[in-house]
């Protein structure tokens, strides 16, 4: 079956736009997270969604915004992006939000700003 | 706070056994993930622990010990494919299912 996948794979965007990622989890899974990961900070979470409600949500600046669909499709969205925000941004998904599921992960959207 | 250490390079001969060490400080600990990630792909599932023990799969074994934070990733019988990074990532009680990821060991195998 098909995987986790994510749209647009790379962009380039400017300090001050906004940017709105997408992500399509495998069929039947119904979490998606989202985590961001960058060369001096790895891999950290951003936030979680489950049923089209926020379950849970990183240390991240109120910037950083997600929302999932009644079909388990996921955005998240950056606005007034900052240099800083570069990073490659991956989408995961497992089949239900209990402890013990495997997470697997899309191949993430690379996101320049310069 | 929380915290997950992992050495940052190894490398290995093809063929070769490999210990990967991941040791953590957290606080309400619930389970323990080992992932794959090579260079411009997605991290890949390896291994799930959350009892004390070993687990293996493979040329892949998972070992924890809670006691003492410890984790550790064996790969046997290395092949050039294995050459990638390998993350540890903790779950928490407090952190609900986020996963709480190390920075990673980047692994290198040549022949």
């Amino acid at each position: 079956k098909a995987g986790v996948t994510q749209t647009p794979r790379y962009l380039i965007k400017t300090r001050g736009q906004q940017v709105t990622l997408s992500c399509s989890p495998i069929s039947g899974h119904r979490s998606v997270s989202w985590y961001q990961q960058t060369p001096g900070q790895g891999l950290q979470f951003l936030f979680e969604y489950f049923s089209e409600t926020q379950r849970n949500k990183g240390n991240f600046p109120g910037r950083f915004s997600g929302r999932q669909f009644s079909n388990s499709r996921s955005e998240m969205n950056v606005s007034t992006l900052e240099l800083g925000d570069s990073a490659l941004y991956l989408c995961a998904s497992s089949l239900d939000v209990g402890l013990g599921n495997t997470i697997y992960f899309g191949e993430g959207s690379w996101l320049t700003v310069v | 706070g929380q915290n997950i250490d992992q050495p940052t390079e190894m490398t290995a001969t093809e063929g070769a056994i490999v210990q990967i060490n991941c040791t953590y400080q957290t606080s309400g600990f619930n389970g323990l993930f080992w992932y794959q990630q090579h260079a411009g792909e997605a991290p890949t599932f390896l291994s799930y622990n959350v009892l004390d023990g070993l687990e293996e799969k493979g040329r892949f074994s998972s070992f924890l010990s809670r006691s003492k934070g410890y984790s550790y990733l064996l790969l046997k019988e290395l092949q050039m494919k294995d050459s990638a990074s390998y993350l540890c990532a903790v779950r928490t009680h407090q952190a609900g299912t986020a996963l709480i990821f190390g920075k990673g060991t980047t692994l290198s195998v040549s022949s």
